[in-house]
């Protein structure tokens, strides 16, 4: 079974500038989560989606939003760059809000 | 106020040894705790993961705890490998169906050394 996929991997941007990253659940899977992980930092829970909605938000700015495609796929998008956006950002899957899955993660690094 | 705090910040132990992390968390209503392991810039792989009626919970060589009265958790880590130098993050999830929440600890950073 194929576990839950992110890309891009790395991704480099300039300050302004908007981000798209986007995360593929495990087969089954209805919810989607997004967290931002700064260097050194723990995780920050940033968005939740669940069968296309958006559920929960973080203590994040709306220049970060994301959507949930009919197939529970996601996007996080990311606008107007700052330079404190640099982090890992982990997207993760689940199935009825128990336990999460992890991707490998897409690396944001912000110039 | 809901919160996890994880202790020790980091520890460096030597290969083949014991040890243990903590976690105190102090959220409401409890749902679960998960310990994960996070190599440094992959995603965290779930470790245990243990409800309120639980109170130990194995996974090889790790063995967690939860003492649901005094809401703490430990993972112990026992005969330690190189490959266990990672991060491990506490997890707490809290809420009721449908609505849960989750809160991470910042992570113990462990270092096993040869």
């Amino acid at each position: 079974e194929a576990g839950v996929t992110q890309s891009p991997t790395h991704l480099i941007k300039t300050r302004g500038q908007q981000a798209t990253l986007r995360c593929s659940p495990i087969s089954g899977h209805t919810s989607v989560y997004w967290y931002q992980q700064a260097l050194g930092l723990g995780l920050q829970f940033l968005l939740w989606y669940d069968e296309g909605e958006e559920r929960n938000r973080g203590n994040f700015p709306p220049r970060f939003s994301g959507r949930q495609f009919p197939n529970y796929s996601s996007e996080l998008n990311v606008n107007a760059l700052e330079l404190e956006d640099s982090a890992l950002y982990l997207c993760a899957s689940s199935f009825s809000s128990y336990e999460q899955y992890f991707g490998p993660g897409t690396r944001l690094t912000v110039t | 106020k809901n919160q996890v705090e994880q202790s020790p910040q980091s520890l460096i132990i030597l290969e083949g040894k014991n040890c243990t992390l903590q976690c105190n968390y102090t959220v409401s209503p409890f749902s679960n705790l998960r310990w994960y392991k996070q190599d440094t810039g992959r995603g965290p792989v779930s470790l245990t993961i243990m409800t309120f009626s639980e109170n130990t919970k194995s996974n090889g060589r790790y063995t967690a705890t939860l003492d649901a009265d005094t809401k703490q958790s430990s993972l112990h880590i026992t005969a330690s490998q190189l490959s266990d130098s990672a991060s491990y993050i506490c997890v707490v999830s809290w809420g009721t169906s449908g609505t849960y929440k989750y809160i991470f600890g910042t992570g113990t950073r462990l270092k096993v050394l040869a």
